[in-house]
């Protein structure tokens, strides 16, 4: 059983289209997460979602939007995509941070984003 | 401001042992992890330091001085397979909700085994 899933692993479009990447986990977490890898391997998040409330929304054009049916679910669309969101793109998720226990955060396989 | 430093690259020989250290500059600390991520592959957590001194977990060990905002991560007895990229990631409370605060990666040091 896949604990955090992408679709699709991987994505190649023309600049100006619109695309989305869905993600989802099967391990009750409450926290899920998107990271952008660049070609320098900077893992950068750009947004989290606890219960499906937005809580962390870094400096994200607002091309990108998040949307969170429920807490299993995270799905990331890109609108009006530009040369340099290029990347891999990964979801992730996390339990909340519990006396003891680190929020380690469980990673999906990434979806890898091509824009030409 | 918030920097986290690891070197770029390091090389080492089967069997031997590594050390690959981390620098960190930040508002606030509530915790250090330690990734590995195979090339073309996701993260997949090694370990996690929130209190100063040594966790060992089989061949990988982590370090941690809050004073000094340093960690190391120990590897022995080396294998190919642990060639990959190893990520330092501390989480910064103060920016954010406490269960959910930023986590914060490095760029990673991408380790190369060599026979």
């Amino acid at each position: 059983d896949t604990a955090v899933s992408q679709t699709p692993k991987y994505l190649v479009t023309q600049m100006g289209n619109d695309k989305s990447i869905k993600c989802e986990q099967n391990l009750g977490h409450d926290t899920m997460y998107w990271y952008k890898q660049d070609s320098k391997k900077f893992l950068k998040i750009m947004f989290s979602y606890n219960n499906k409330e937005l809580i962390i929304n870094e400096t994200v054009p607002n091309r990108f939007s998040p949307k969170s049916p429920d807490k299993a679910h995270l799905n990331l669309h890109i609108n009006s995509l530009e040369l340099g969101d290029s990347a891999v793109y990964f979801c992730a998720s996390s339990q909340d941070l519990l006396a003891g226990a680190p929020d380690t955060q469980y990673f999906g396989p990434g979806t890898r984003l091509t824009v030409l | 401001g918030q920097n986290i430093d690891q070197p770029t690259e390091m090389t080492a020989t089967e069997g031997a042992i590594v050390q690959i250290n981390c620098t960190y500059q930040t508002s606030g600390f509530n915790g250090l992890f330690w990734y590995q991520q195979h090339a073309g592959e996701a993260p997949t957590f090694l370990s996690y330091n929130v209190l100063d001194g040594l966790e060992e977990k089989g061949r990988f060990s982590s370090f941690l001085s809050r004073s000094k905002g340093y960690s190391y991560l120990l590897l022995k007895e080396l294998q190919m397979k642990d060639s990959a990229s190893y990520l330092c990631a501390v989480r910064d409370p103060s920016r954010g909700y406490s269960s959910a605060s930023k986590i914060i990666f490095g760029s990673g040091t991408r380790l190369s085994i060599r026979p």
